[in-house]
């Protein structure tokens, strides 16, 4: 059973830094991963998706890297601003389309951004 | 583009009471459709899948069921509410197509009292 872990639970940080956050899971038979943001009491926004045949994908300050035989993730923030204040949460999908497993979660980092 | 829309946003029920939450898509058609429960601490666990009208998939046994009267439409439901039913409970789509992502609802505060 695919097992999904994110270290570290909790981060605070000062305004400004660039941070890791790090996701690792325990079956490498993955289809992609992909990592969320949950602002409290809202539901999960997709941010980056990484099919696994990549390595890495970019959005604006996020880059998030896939390394699928260590089956481990991690996801770049650059810059850091307040307004990243908020849960991170990585999953891993075995098949196209969710399928009967659906996405395996891990239970999320929550990050504060110090102003 | 494509939307999901869930409510109630929050919902206190006693004990013993019925419930229905409703999940709809707009802007795509035939989508896989979740039913998730978020408990502090632990995570998201998946309750219900389904790929079509009608199909259903149950992920962990318990007093709640899923219907999907329609295709971009999902239910859950439940005849008597337990204590250990609160939580927060988020709908999700996602094309069937490859490397789609999973799009969320913003969810339903459950409150059983």
């Amino acid at each position: 059973k695919q097992e999904v872990t994110q270290i570290p639970a909790a981060l605070s940080v000062p305004e400004g830094e660039n941070l890791v956050l790090n996701c690792s899971f325990t079956d490498s038979a993955i289809y992609n991963l992909q990592w969320f943001r949950q602002d409290p009491g809202k539901g999960l926004t997709s941010l980056l998706l990484i099919q696994s045949s990549q390595r890495e994908q970019t959005s604006g300050r996020l880059n998030a890297s896939l390394d699928k035989s260590s089956g481990r993730s991690t996801l770049y923030i650059a810059a850091s601003q307040p307004g990243d204040s908020a849960t991170y949460l990585c999953a891993v999908s075995r098949y196209s389309g969710g399928g009967a497993d659906g996405l395996t979660f891990g239970k999320g980092t929550h990050l504060i951004i110090q102003p | 583009s494509q939307t999901i829309h869930q409510w109630p946003a929050t919902l206190v029920q006693p004990v013993g009471s019925p419930l229905s939450l409703e999940c709809t898509v707009e802007g795509t058609s035939n989508p896989n459709l979740y039913w998730y429960r978020q408990a502090a601490g632990r995570g998201l666990q998946l309750l219900f899948y389904s790929v079509g009208i009608g199909q259903i998939s149950s992920e962990v046994p318990q007093n709640l069921s899923a219907s999907r009267p329609q295709d971009r439409q999902f239910i859950l439901s439940s005849k008597k509410l337990l204590l250990s039913d609160s939580g927060f409970y988020l709908c999700a789509w996602i094309r069937t197509d490859r490397n789609s992502p999973l799009h969320f609802g913003n969810g339903t505060r459950l409150t059983v009292t």
